[in-house]
């Protein structure tokens, strides 16, 4: 069955700083991942999704993430961290053809000013 | 298109009681689910649809009740609450076929006294 680590539970970086949010999943063949950011007493929202082809994947708001099969590992990325990027994220799988995700428990990002 | 909507936004319930969760999307999407929230946990998959008349269970199903009789609208049901239903509960629905997004309502936060 497939499943999701997130081993950081919280996260805390200075505005302007760079970010990587660990994700690492549990999957025998080629995955469909997913990043999903969580703003406080919001749903979530997706920022990014890799099926297929190049490992490297831009999503919304300036975040990237590289899918590494080596690893099992689908990081998040962001260069310069905005105060407004405070929140929840969620890594999250899906069996290729399948509708249903498996998230991660979420890592909490805090940004200082 | 209001996209995913849920009512209410908050409610608190007493042991024992029942309630529905309200979930409707205005995008046509044939499979809808429910999530609950919980610290540390992530979201876990309560039940599932893939269109009008077609129910399923997710991870943690117990004490919960679903239907689908229409495409738009998809309740979930508590027929005795229990203090461990206490979470904040999420509705989705996407386009089946091609992986697509899922969109995520606003959430309801339930306790249970």
């Amino acid at each position: 069955a497939q499943s999701v680590t997130q081993p950081d539970i919280h996260i805390t970086v200075s505005e302007g700083a760079s970010l990587e949010l660990r994700c690492n999943y549990s999957y025998g063949a080629t995955p469909y991942l997913f990043w999903y950011v969580q703003s406080p007493g919001q749903g979530l929202q997706l920022l990014l999704k890799y099926f297929s082809g190049d490992t490297l994947v831009q999503g919304i708001k300036g975040f990237e993430a590289e899918f590494k099969r080596s690893q099992s590992s689908f990081n998040l990325r962001k260069p310069s961290v905005h105060w407004s990027d405070a929140a929840e994220y969620f890594c999250a799988v899906a069996e290729g053809g399948s509708y249903i995700p498996t998230f991660g428990r979420g890592t909490s990002l805090i940004v200082h000013p | 298109n209001a996209g995913v909507t849920q009512t209410p936004k908050f409610q608190v319930l007493k042991t024992g009681q029942s309630m529905t969760l309200q979930c409707a999307q205005d995008m046509n999407h044939e499979y809808m689910s429910w999530y609950r929230q919980d610290p540390g946990m992530g979201l876990r998959l309560i039940h599932y649809s893939v269109g009008a008349g077609i129910t399923d269970q997710g991870e943690v199903p117990n004490g919960y009740n679903v239907s689908r009789s229409t495409t738009e609208d998809f309740p979930l049901r508590l027929l005795s609450a229990a203090p461990s239903q206490t979470s904040v509960y999420f509705c989705a629905s996407r386009d089946l076929g091609i992986y697509n997004e899922q969109f995520f309502g606003p959430g309801t936060r339930l306790t249970v006294l």
